[in-house]
């Protein structure tokens, strides 16, 4: 399995700034994922991140509210841009490894944003 | 669109008892299936995972068997312990795609 960490664990802001986190993995991975774990709630794919190209977004994720970037094939940055309390979620970075037929998600540990 | 279907939480054992989480799955073609668990202040880890039809997952005691005919891969475990406390997820991909759809996610509250 991958190591990955991120940074920040966890945040309280406040509405309107912004805030980004980062995702480290520990080997070279093709494709990096950023969810959203609202509240109480499963997760949802916010983009998927590919070096050297622009992030796919979901739908009802937009660019200019979470910018993502992929410099090399270890790390990936989310910003989470002038933020409201309806961002208050856990992020969580994933990377996805081959493993045998069939590709398998591993998932960092999550960052915890509180908006005030 | 694919999706996943999973039982409500929360579920509330003691200690020793028999756990099933059920969860059933729509999806075109042969999807891999997955449980995922999350700890209490932690990110999601692999607990197990099926790729095909009658494929047993098994990890640290748990078992979920991927059941085309039923479209089912539920999570059973003969013997729960207070560890064993957090949230469970049910996530499926279809191959290529590499997005996941996860299941609503059920808790579980072991008491000693």
């Amino acid at each position: 399995s991958a190591v990955i960490s991120q940074k920040p664990s966890r945040d309280i802001c406040q509405r309107g700034t912004s805030l980004t986190i980062q995702c480290q993995v520990d080997s070279q991975v093709t494709m990096m994922f950023w969810y959203r774990q609202q509240p109480g709630q499963s997760l949802t794919l916010i983009a998927t991140a590919n070096q050297g190209s622009e992030a796919t977004y979901e739908s009802g994720f937009v660019i200019d509210k979470f910018p993502i970037s992929r410099p090399n094939l270890t790390f990936s940055t989310l910003t989470v841009s002038n933020m409201s309390p309806e961002d208050s979620s856990i992020y969580l970075c994933s990377v996805d490894r081959l493993a045998e037929i069939q590709e398998t998600q591993y998932f960092g540990p999550g960052t915890r944003l509180l908006v005030l | 669109g694919d999706s996943v279907t999973q039982m409500e939480g929360p579920v509330t054992l003691s200690e020793e008892a028999f756990l099933t989480i059920n969860c059933t799955y729509t999806a075109t073609g042969y999807p891999s299936l997955f449980w995922y668990v999350q700890y209490p202040g932690e990110g999601l880890q692999l607990l197990l995972k099926a790729t095909k039809a009658d494929d047993k997952g098994s990890n640290k005691g748990f078992e979920a068997t991927y059941r085309k005919e039923t479209t089912s891969f539920h999570l059973e475990k003969g013997s729960v312990q207070v560890s064993d406390s957090a949230v469970y997820f049910c996530a499926l991909t279809s191959p290529g795609t590499y997005k996941y759809i996860f299941g609503t996610g059920t808790r579980l509250k072991v008491l000693a």
